[in-house]
């Protein structure tokens, strides 16, 4: 298995602008999510989905952020309109049930300008 | 509230010296508890699990539910070990969320 995988590594892009970053999880687990990562506040989950329902948004910081997982095998977060604060490494994060360790991606790198 | 503390930030040792990164928990339940590592600019991974009860690359980690503790040590460092390392847990119940505490950056020195 590949893991998962995230879409773009590296994002650069400028205030305002519209940005979408994929994950696609490990074939057959049903839970996935998104994380973002900086020196300041360290790893916060930002929203997770079972079985494609979104079950906890409430870290996800404010209504320019948004989540969808259309079905098992493919997420988007989008950031609308970006902000040089939303500048971060964001992972995305898949297991199976309860318990079981979450596999992670290899995270996009966000600079908004 | 469901909480993982590490203490040290930043935590610095010689190579061939014993390390212990700290972590406690506050959860008044019994949880699943897990320490992933970061190396430089690569994914987080899973070094281990309490319910393993593993050894992985030289690190143990034990859980002492009267301290709620799960502390991390290695008794002789390596340069390779070099690494941010996450505490985090599971909850109980039906709740998939994992918890993660803020991370200890290790740095091991020739």
């Amino acid at each position: 298995d590949a893991g998962v995988i995230q879409s773009p590594r590296h994002e650069v892009t400028e205030m305002g602008q519209e940005v979408t970053l994929r994950c696609k999880p490990i074939s057959g687990h049903n839970s996935l999510f998104w994380y973002r990562q900086t020196m300041m506040r360290g790893l916060e989950l930002l929203i997770y989905f079972n079985n494609n329902v979104p079950i906890d948004d409430s870290g996800m910081p404010e209504d320019r952020f948004s989540a969808k997982m259309p079905n098992a095998s493919f997420s988007t977060l989008k950031i609308q309109p970006s902000e040089p604060r939303d500048s971060a490494v964001y992972f995305c994060a898949s297991n199976t049930d309860y318990g079981q360790p979450q596999h992670f991606g290899d995270g996009t790198r966000l600079s908004i300008l | 509230a469901q909480r993982v503390t590490q203490p040290e930030k930043l935590l610095s040792v010689f190579k061939g010296a014993p390390v212990e990164l700290k972590c406690n928990y506050s959860y008044s339940g019994s949880p699943e508890l897990f320490w992933y590592v970061q190396y430089s600019r690569q994914r987080l991974q899973l070094l281990l699990r309490h319910i393993s009860r593993e050894s992985i690359k030289g690190f143990t980690a034990d859980l002492n539910k009267g301290e709620t503790s799960f502390h991390l040590k290695k008794p002789f460092a390596q340069e390779e070990d070099s690494a941010m390392y996450y505490c985090a847990f599971v909850s109980g119940g039906s709740n998939y969320k994992l918890t993660f505490g803020k991370g200890t950056l290790l740095t091991v020195n020739p």
